[in-house]
């Protein structure tokens, strides 16, 4: 049968509160970021992106932050909203235009 | 941004019987896909990067002949689940990256159902 599911951290915030949501990679040969955001039963739909050559980018209500040294990556939210509700993913692709691979994810749940 | 189609988006089938899944690049070329499964409350796990008119590149653990990844053209993916188990049982999704980019773009994943 399938894998026994482990639990997502989740991180429970109140709308209109800022929401950080934070990742550790493992490869220091990464060099480039994205953050995803998942809803049930579809796929995984882009966020944001950083190289490794930033140490912070910013979007609409989002920013990303990277610190090489200890390799963590963050998403902050502003002023969080009921359809931020989701699973987030931070993603490390490694050398040019290889694989991308994800992270354990994180469960954001707004609170009305 | 890009849209990547995937068909279908959820599949029942009977043990032994085999299942294929189509992965599309709407408006842009692809030439490099990747195929992915994801249990409940599980990440996705990364199964091969196809890569077109080669052959795929699994991870580790994959067997390559049960799933069988054909990439034919830079807008088209298929991953075969052949001889399906309950086991198998998962959501299958496929992303797509632009001829020389780093971004990929997600499908809306197929959920497969073994019976």
């Amino acid at each position: 049968g399938e894998s026994v599911g482990l639990h997502l951290p989740t991180l429970s915030v109140q709308e209109g509160d800022n929401s950080i949501i934070n990742c550790a990679y493992s490869n220091s040969a990464s060099d480039y970021f994205i953050w995803y955001k998942q809803e049930s039963g579809k796929g995984p739909q882009f966020i944001i992106d950083i190289r490794s050559n930033m140490d912070k980018r910013q979007g609409q209500r989002v920013t990303v932050l990277l610190n090489k040294t200890v390799k963590h990556l963050s998403l902050q939210i502003a002023a969080t909203q009921p359809g931020d509700s989701a699973v987030y993913f931070c993603a490390e692709n490694s050398g040019g235009y290889q694989k991308v691979t994800f992270g354990t994810g994180t469960k954001l749940q707004v609170i009305p | 941004g890009a849209v990547v189609s995937q068909h279908p988006s959820r599949v029942i089938c009977k043990s032994g019987t085999s299942v294929k899944i189509e992965c599309r690049s709407l408006d842009f070329q692809a030439t490099t896909m990747f195929w992915y499964r994801q249990f409940p409350k599980q990440s996705l796990m990364l199964m091969a990067t196809s890569n077109e008119g080669s052959k795929a590149t699994y991870e580790q653990g994959v067997e390559k002949d049960k799933f069988l990844i054909n990439h034919a053209s830079l807008t088209l993916s298929t991953l075969t689940v052949t001889s399906a188990h309950p086991e198998d049982s998962s959501f299958y999704i496929c992303s797509a990256r632009v001829v020389a980019g780093l971004e990929a773009f997600f499908g809306q994943g197929t959920r497969l159902t073994v019976v």
